[in-house]
């Protein structure tokens, strides 16, 4: 059964800092790798997705990372702002033998960037 | 593009009544859909999988009597919490499946606060 763990689970840090959130699997037979953010009390927004033929995708200041042999990822945020403060998801895919995909969340890196 | 929308946002109920949420994906077709359950600091767990025009798949230990999934449409899918009790209490949180030719992604809506009293 694949489990993903985040790591840490809480973030403080001041604002302009640059940080990196760690995410980690169990089963390297995945589909793609995804980061999320998750406001309080809402849902999930995409940040950025990567297949596993892939090592890395960028979005401005973001950028995530793939190693499928060592199940791991990082989510590298420059210049934190204030409005970065969230919660983190990275989640796993695979495909199931019905021949959809599912995804396994972590629990999430709670972040907060103080001005 | 892939939005996904769901209705209600929040829902308050007694004890004992059934509640319904709905999941569409406004623009885009989905043959596929995800229902997800999260508890309050706890990461989102797949409850069932929704597919157009066949019986929804169900994670291990969901009962499959007590959340009734359906999916009429190829952008709506529905979520039942028949007699809801206290404990049923969580955020409810649908995904919608969009295949193109370069990748397989889930959109998520923007979930239901349910709250049984």
């Amino acid at each position: 059964k694949q489990e993903v763990t985040q790591i840490p689970a809480a973030l403080s840090v001041p604002e302009g800092e640059n940080l990196v959130l760690n995410c980690s699997f169990t089963d390297s037979a995945i589909y793609n790798l995804q980061w999320f953010r998750q406001d309080p009390g809402k849902g999930l927004t995409s940040l950025l997705l990567i297949q596993s033929s892939q090592r890395e995708q960028t979005s401005g200041r973001l950028n995530a990372s793939l190693d499928k042999s060592s199940g791991r990822s990082t989510l590298y945020i420059a210049a934190s702002q204030p409005g970065d403060s969230a919660t983190y998801l990275c989640a796993v895919s695979r495909f199931t033998n019905s021949g959809y995909s599912t995804l396994t969340f972590g629990k999430g890196t709670m972040l907060l960037v103080s001005p | 593009g892939a939005v996904v929308s769901q209705h209600p946002s929040r829902v308050i109920c007694k004890s004992g009544t059934s509640v319904k949420i709905e999941c569409r994906s406004l623009d885009f077709q989905a043959t596929t859909m995800f229902w997800y359950r999260q508890f309050p600091k706890k990461s989102l767990m797949l409850m069932a999988t929704s597919n157009e025009g066949s019986k929804a798949t169900y994670e291990q230990g969901v009962e499959k009597d007590k959340f009734l999934i359906n999916h009429a449409s190829l952008t709506l899918s529905t979520l039942t919490v028949t007699s809801a009790h206290p404990e049923d209490s969580s955020f409810y949180i649908c995904s919608a499946s969009l295949w193109t030719p370069q990748r397989h992604e889930q959109f998520f809506g923007p979930g239901t606060r349910l709250t049984v009293l």
